[in-house]
């Protein structure tokens, strides 16, 4: 199984400022066929289903605001909020959907400083 | 709008069973792979099946295989999930997603509680 490790657990930021999670799988999720990364990224507010961010690891997904961003470089992915706003206080998964099964981060959870 | 809309979760006793269902509307629902993913109190996600569209092909997580069973009627826009052989750790809420890649719609869930 692939293993996703995210960092940190958990993270403080203040309104305005970025706030950077990061995402390691244990073994590529690069698929050859269109070469894209199978790396997803879900916002998960309490007591609603997640939500989708990104996918391809970086494609945004519509309706998403423009300061949510996906990175990757190798087996490292990032997710990016470039400035924070009070409604983005959640739980985040990155999530690989290269092969079953299907696995996910641990979450962080993301509040405000 | 895509719609996903869980039902039959509940408190079960330990060794029980429970089939859950998820109704689907505002989307080819023929077209879509579809899961189950669930999430016990206060923990993280956890994948558990999925079918391909037309229900000839499934995947299991170790943890619930020869336990449960995913299944989809496509005329009546409905995915199951036939749980037998119910513990403890299954208890979760269970989300119904759609996807042709990556997770893209989730129902709201329903909860599994395995208690005595």
């Amino acid at each position: 199984d692939i293993v996703m490790t995210q960092s940190p657990d958990s993270l403080a930021v203040s309104l305005g400022e970025r706030a950077t999670i990061n995402c390691r799988s244990s073994q590529s999720v690069l698929h050859s066929s269109n070469n894209k990364n199978n790396l997803a990224w879900y916002q998960q507010k309490p007591g609603q289903p997640p939500k989708l961010l990104i996918y391809w690891a970086s494609t945004r997904e519509s309706g998403v605001p423009d300061r949510f961003s996906g990175s990757e470089s190798g087996t490292d992915f990032t997710l990016t909020i470039s400035s924070l706003q009070a409604e983005d206080v959640a739980v985040y998964y990155c999530q690989q959907y290269y092969s079953t099964p299907y696995t996910f981060g641990q979450g962080t959870k993301l509040e405000i400083k | 709008e895509v719609q996903l809309v869980e039902s039959g979760g509940g408190l079960v006793q330990p060794g029980g069973s429970l089939r859950l269902s998820c109704a689907a509307s505002g989307f080819t629902f023929s077209t879509y792979w579809m899961h189950w993913v669930r999430q016990a109190p206060g923990k993280g996600l956890v994948w558990v099946s999925r079918i391909d569209t037309d229900g000839t092909t499934t995947n299991y997580a170790d943890s619930v295989k020869g336990r449960f069973t995913i299944s989809r009627d496509n005329a009546k826009n409905t995915l199951y999930l036939q749980m037998n052989s119910l513990r403890a750790e299954d208890t979760a809420v269970y989300y119904c997603v759609g996807s042709y890649f990556y997770l893209g719609n989730w129902g709201q869930g329903t909860l599994v509680t395995v208690s005595s």
